[in-house]
C-alpha cells in the first residue's frame, strides 16, 4: 500500500531564506507521481509541483523545486527566497501508476518570519 | 473557467440529519474524488469515480454514499450525520497529464 510520511509538523524560516520540507514515500509500484500542494489559511488546495518516477531531472517551478532521491524514496520540496505569503500548510502526495487514488501526507505547517 | 465548484461552502447539521454535498467540474475530466480533511490528518479519500457510471470506495467510506450523476457532477451524501463527520470536505477532479484540481471546500459541522 502506498504511504506518504511528512515528519515535520511545523517549520520556521526567515524571510528571503531557503527552506526544505521533507517527504518520504513508500510504494512497490515502479510507476508513480509525486505532488506538492500548498494550503493557505483561506483553505484552498494549490498545486505547486509534480515529479514523475521516470523523470530524469528534478522538477522546478519558479521558486519551488523538488529534490527527488529515488533510491531513498524521498521527494523534498525546496522553497527558495521565502516570502511572507509562503506561510501555509504544505502537503506531499503520491499516486501510483495503476491507481486512481491520490494519497496525502499529514502536512507541514510553514511559518515565514519577517 | 470555474474549475471545480462545491456547494454549500458551510453547513451545520444536527446529528441524524441528512444532506448532500454537490460538486461540479467544467474541465471535461473523467475522474472525480471526495476527500475529507481533519486537523493533523491530511486529506483522506472517501470515494472516487474513475468515469461516468462508476464509483469506488476510498480510505474512509463508512457513513457516506456517492452518485456520479453525469460526467460533470459527483455528489456526496450523508444519510444520518454523526459528530465524527464534522470535517472539511473537498471535491477534486483529475485531468491529463496528471493534474488534480480541487474545489474550495465545504466546512461541515455536525452537532
Amino acid at each position: 500500500a502506498q504511504k506518504i510520511t511528512q515528519t515535520q509538523p511545523g517549520m520556521f524560516v526567515q524571510e528571503k531564506e531557503a527552506v526544505t520540507l521533507d517527504c518520504t514515500y513508500d510504494t512497490s509500484d515502479p510507476s508513480y507521481g509525486l505532488f506538492w500542494y500548498k494550503q493557505p489559511s483561506s483553505g484552498e488546495m494549490i498545486f505547486l509541483i509534480y515529479q514523475g518516477s521516470y523523470d530524469q531531472q528534478n522538477a522546478t517551478e519558479g521558486r519551488y523545486s523538488l529534490n527527488f532521491q529515488k533510491a531513498r524514496k524521498s521527494a523534498n520540496l525546496v522553497i527558495s527566497a521565502s516570502q511572507l505569503g509562503d506561510s501555509a500548510m504544505y502537503f506531499c502526495a503520491m499516486r501510483e501508476g495503476g491507481s486512481e487514488k491520490l494519497v496525502f501526507g499529514k502536512g507541514t505547517k510553514l511559518t515565514v518570519n519577517p | 473557467n470555474a474549475g471545480v465548484t462545491q456547494t454549500p461552502k458551510f453547513q451545520v447539521l444536527k446529528t441524524g440529519q441528512s444532506m448532500t454535498l454537490q460538486c461540479a467540474q467544467d474541465m471535461n475530466h473523467n475522474s472525480m474524488y471526495w476527500y475529507r480533511q481533519d486537523p493533523g490528518m491530511g486529506l483522506r479519500l472517501i470515494y472516487y469515480s474513475a468515469s461516468e457510471g462508476t464509483t469506488d470506495k476510498g480510505e474512509v467510506p463508512n457513513g457516506y454514499n456517492v452518485s456520479r450523476l453525469n460526467k460533470r457532477e459527483f455528489s456526496l451524501r450523508l444519510e444520518s450525520a454523526a459528530p465524527s463527520q464534522t470535517s472539511v470536505y473537498f471535491c477534486a477532479s483529475r485531468g491529463k497529464p496528471y493534474g488534480y484540481t480541487f474545489g474550495s471546500g465545504t466546512r461541515l459541522t455536525v452537532v
